[in-house]
This record gives C-alpha cells, sequence and structure tokens, in this order.
C-alpha cells in the first residue's frame, strides 16, 4: 500500500517562530489532507489539497503531486499550534495517515 | 455545531464484555470511517462504509465488528475486548471516495479492565 512519511517527527519552537513540515508519499494519489490533533485528540481539518497552494490565516499549504510531497507552513507559531500534525492522503485506498509531527511551541 | 458525534466519549469496560461505540453524523456524507490511534500513533483505518457497502482493512482482527443502519449512524461492536484493544477510537465521514474533505468526531477513548 501507500507509505506517507512526515518529518521531522518531533519540533520544538520559539513562540513567535516560523516552521515548516513535510509530507512525502510513494504513489500518486486524488486526495491529501493536512489535520492537526488536538490535545483532546479531536482531528481537526486544516487543509484539503491534493495539489497547489492555499493559505488560511498563518498557516498555508503546498501540494506538488507530480513529485509526490506536500510541506505545510505555520507562521509566527502561537502555544496554541502545539500538537501533533498529521498528513494523509487517499489513492486507491482509503485515508492513510503519516505518523505525524509532533510540535511543542513555548512561550 | 457538531457534525460527527460520537458517544460515548469515554468508555470504560471489562476484559471480555462486549462493547459498542456509535458515531452519528449531520453532513449527509456517504462514507463514513472508524479508525484505532493508540498512544504516540497514527490512526489506523478498521473498515468504512461506501453507502451500505461495507469494505473491511485485511488487518482488522475478527474481534471488530460495524454496523451502518442508516446514513446517519454507524457502530463499531468489539466482542470480547482485550487489553491492547485500549485505543481512541475515531469516526469520520467524508462526501464520496477519493475525493474531498474528511470530518472526524471527537472520538471515543476506550479503557479496558
Amino acid at each position: 500500500g501507500i507509505q506517507v512519511e512526515q518529518s521531522p517527527p518531533d519540533l520544538i519552537l520559539q513562540e513567535g517562530a516560523n516552521s515548516t513540515l513535510r509530507c512525502n508519499f510513494s504513489d500518486s494519489v486524488n486526495n491529501l489532507q493536512w489535520f492537526h490533533q488536538n490535545p483532546w485528540g479531536q482531528l481537526i481539518n486544516l487543509f484539503y489539497i491534493p495539489s497547489g497552494t492555499k493559505q488560511n490565516g498563518r498557516l498555508s499549504a503546498t501540494t506538488v503531486a507530480t513529485e509526490r510531497y506536500s510541506l505545510l507552513y505555520i507562521s509566527s507559531s502561537q502555544t496554541t499550534d502545539s500538537g501533533v500534525y498529521f498528513c494523509a492522503v487517499e489513492g486507491n485506498t482509503p485515508l492513510v495517515f503519516g505518523k505525524g509531527t509532533r510540535l511543542s511551541v513555548i512561550a | 455545531d457538531a457534525m460527527v458525534i460520537q458517544n460515548p466519549r469515554y468508555q470504560v469496560t471489562q476484559f471480555g464484555k462486549p462493547v459498542t461505540l456509535s458515531c452519528s453524523q449531520t453532513l449527509n456524507h456517504n462514507v463514513m470511517y472508524w479508525y484505532q490511534q493508540k498512544s504516540s500513533q497514527a490512526p489506523k483505518l478498521l473498515f468504512h462504509y461506501y453507502d451500505k457497502d461495507f469494505n473491511n482493512e485485511a488487518d482488522t482482527p475478527d474481534n471488530f465488528q460495524s454496523r451502518r443502519p442508516n446514513t446517519s449512524f454507524c457502530f463499531l461492536d468489539i466482542r470480547s475486548p482485550g487489553l491492547g484493544d485500549a485505543a481512541m477510537y475515531l469516526c469520520a465521514t467524508s462526501r464520496d471516495r477519493g475525493t474531498g474533505r474528511a470530518f472526524f468526531g471527537q472520538g471515543t477513548r476506550l479503557t479496558v479492565v
């Protein structure tokens, strides 16, 4: 099945810093989404982005489908951005998740 | 406002005692998914429904069953929970397969004692 790799696995930032999270996938996909899992365990959908670039406030994402990767940018990070960020892709199988990037933003 | 609702939020069950988790949605989406997530791991798909069509993942244990009596509701039954089944169980929906955003419920955290 399709493999999804996320990097880095862990990231610690000072409040106000910027960061880039990466997602690589092993096969062509028609669906790619980024999620934030909050401390209570709920997965919040950040972006549906099978290709191209989208922005939502301090967050933006870019997917280059032909090169099989996606990037999530977080600018001016806040403590409330802490949590685990997952990339999930769908090709011939339902949504498959990467192992996530655990982000800690410290004041 | 919640679109995907899971009940209960927390469930404690005894080893070997059947337990049912529920999920409901107000989005009228065709696809419903059940994921299992253990501590510090990625969500793992157990099964999904496309409308009434049930799709079981190859490595989902027989101990796990599911029912979808109508579009809005889906249930996860664990017939004989073991200690290894303690996890967060996540329900999600999407409008169609292969496209569109997935929406997750708050999850049910299952403890087996």
